[in-house]
């Protein structure tokens, strides 16, 4: 049982590259959620999904996209990579049924923009 | 919204001493959670209290709850260095999504 997963771990982009970070759950989780973390802030929702071919935007949708791929998958999408977008990005997941908002964490995928 | 609100912003205390983070938040709330971060890592769902209790206990971790002043506390005793991490509170209202305040950077020197 390896929870939340996330690749890769690290990335180093050029401005105006694009790039896909993945998440996998295998809690059988409806929800899944992608955050960034800026250095000394708290996270920061970017896009979620509350259950499997949903996606709704969160606190700073802009620049990133997002596919449901099925009920273990969540990727997030950087169609055109800017520095403003050096982040940490964190994957989450929960189950809505628990009823306790509870939710578990991947590891993180640091990305650099230059 | 929901954000919780994280105070002191950092806390820096000696091996063996008590630690206290406080929380406040605006809404009403079904529960209120801490996170532990540790440095380059995700978040560790630590200890839930739900709005009907006002203390809860896990090991070193003793948490309680004023929902008339929307307001919760962290505090982990007898602390040690490996408790060096960054403390994260979200208060959850079912069917909403958590939103996480800046956190308390809290700093256990041996």
């Amino acid at each position: 049982n390896a929870g939340v997963t996330q690749t890769p771990k690290f990335q180093v982009l050029k401005t105006g590259q694009s790039m896909t970070l993945q998440c996998a759950q295998d809690m059988n989780h409806n929800s899944m959620y992608w955050y960034r973390q800026d250095p000394g802030m708290g996270l920061r929702l970017i896009y979620y999904s509350a259950s499997e071919g949903t996606t709704d935007k969160g606190e700073v949708p802009n620049g990133y996209n997002v596919s449901r791929l099925n009920k273990r998958e969540f990727s997030l999408r950087l169609e055109s990579a800017a520095p403003s977008q050096t982040s940490v990005y964190f994957c989450a997941s929960s189950d809505p049924g628990q009823g306790s908002g509870e939710q578990y964490f991947g590891p993180g995928t640091r990305l650099t923009v230059t | 919204s929901q954000q919780g609100e994280e105070d002191p912003q950092a806390l820096s205390i000696q091996e063996g001493e008590n630690a206290t983070m406080n929380c406040s938040y605006k809404t009403s709330i079904n529960n209120l959670q801490w996170y532990r971060q540790n440095s380059g890592r995700g978040l560790v769902h630590l200890i839930l209290i739900r709005s009907n209790e006002r203390e809860k206990h896990s090991g070193r971790l003793r948490v309680t709850l004023d929902t008339s002043k929307k307001s919760s506390s962290l505090l982990i005793t007898a602390s040690r260095a490996a408790d060096t991490a960054s403390y994260f509170c979200a208060p959850y209202n079912q069917g909403g999504k958590l939103i996480f305040g800046q956190g308390t950077e809290l700093s256990v020197k041996p």
